[in-house]
C-alpha cells in the first residue's frame, strides 16, 4: 500500500505569517512529485513539479524543497495573505507506471 | 488552448439508471487521468491512459465502472447502473509524459454527479 500522507490537516494563520507544510512519501521508486493548489469550487492547479533530490523551487513567494531519499517535501509559503487560502496537495508518481497517489491535503486558511 | 474540457458539468440521476462522463484532452497530451473526489477519500486515481492505452485500472471500484479512450482527444467514464454511493466530484486530467520528462497534469472542472 503506498501512503502519502500530508501534515498538518489544516492550519489557520494571520495574514503576514509564514507557513510551510509537509507531504511524506515512499522512497523507493519515486519518479516525481507534484504540488498543487486547490481552491474551493474550483479545479487542482499545478504549483510545481519535482524530480530530482534536493530540488527547490520558488514561485512568488511559495518555496519547495524535495528529498526524496528520506521521502519527504516541504511547501513553504512566506508572508501568507488571505487569497492563499486553499487546500495544497501534493501527489506522488512512482516508476513503473506513473501512477499518481494525492494525498489528503492541508487546508490553509489565512485571516486578514 | 481550451483546457481539459469536461461534460455534463452536472448530472442528477436516479439510481439503476447509466451515466456516461466524457473527457477532452489537451492537444498533445498523451497521458489522461479519472479522478473521483469524495468527502471520505479525497482525489482517488480511478484509471490512467497512456497513448490511448489503459495502463492502471487498480482503482476502479467495481464492475459497474469502466472507462475507454478511443482516441488520443475523447475519453468516457462509465457507470452501470448507477448507485447513490457513486455520488462524487468526477475529474479528468491530462499531462505529457515521455520518458524522463513529465509535466504537471491539467484538471478540467469536473462533474458533479448526483445519485438518487
Amino acid at each position: 500500500i503506498l501512503n502519502v500522507e500530508q501534515s498538518p490537516q489544516s492550519l489557520h494563520v494571520q495574514e503576514g505569517d509564514s507557513t510551510n507544510f509537509t507531504c511524506s512519501f515512499p522512497s523507493s521508486n519515486f519518479y516525481a512529485l507534484h504540488w498543487y493548489r486547490w481552491e474551493t469550487a474550483k479545479s487542482p492547479e499545478a504549483l510545481f513539479v519535482m524530480t530530482l533530490n534536493g530540488d527547490e523551487k520558488k514561485k512568488g513567494r511559495i518555496s519547495a524543497t524535495l528529498n526524496t531519499k528520506e521521502g519527504y517535501s516541504y511547501l513553504y509559503i512566506k508572508g501568507s495573505q488571505p487569497e492563499d487560502s486553499a487546500t495544497y496537495l501534493c501527489a506522488f508518481l512512482r516508476t513503473g507506471g506513473f501512477k499518481t497517489i494525492f494525498g489528503a491535503g492541508t487546508r490553509l486558511f489565512v485571516k486578514a | 488552448d481550451a483546457g481539459v474540457i469536461q461534460s455534463p458539468r452536472h448530472e442528477v440521476t436516479e439510481m439503476g439508471q447509466e451515466v456516461t462522463l466524457r473527457c477532452k484532452p489537451i492537444s498533445g497530451h498523451n497521458s489522461l487521468f479519472w479522478y473521483r473526489q469524495t468527502m471520505m477519500r479525497g482525489l482517488e486515481l480511478l484509471i490512467y491512459f497512456n497513448n490511448n492505452v489503459p495502463i492502471d485500472d487498480s482503482g476502479m471500484p467495481e464492475d459497474r465502472f469502466s472507462a475507454k479512450m478511443p482516441n488520443a482527444s475523447f475519453s468516457t467514464l462509465k457507470i452501470q447502473p448507477s448507485e447513490p454511493r457513486d455520488s462524487a466530484v468526477y475529474f479528468c486530467a491530462s499531462s505529457l509524459i515521455r520518458g524522463t520528462y513529465t509535466d504537471e497534469q491539467y484538471f478540467g472542472p469536473g462533474t458533479r454527479l448526483t445519485v438518487t
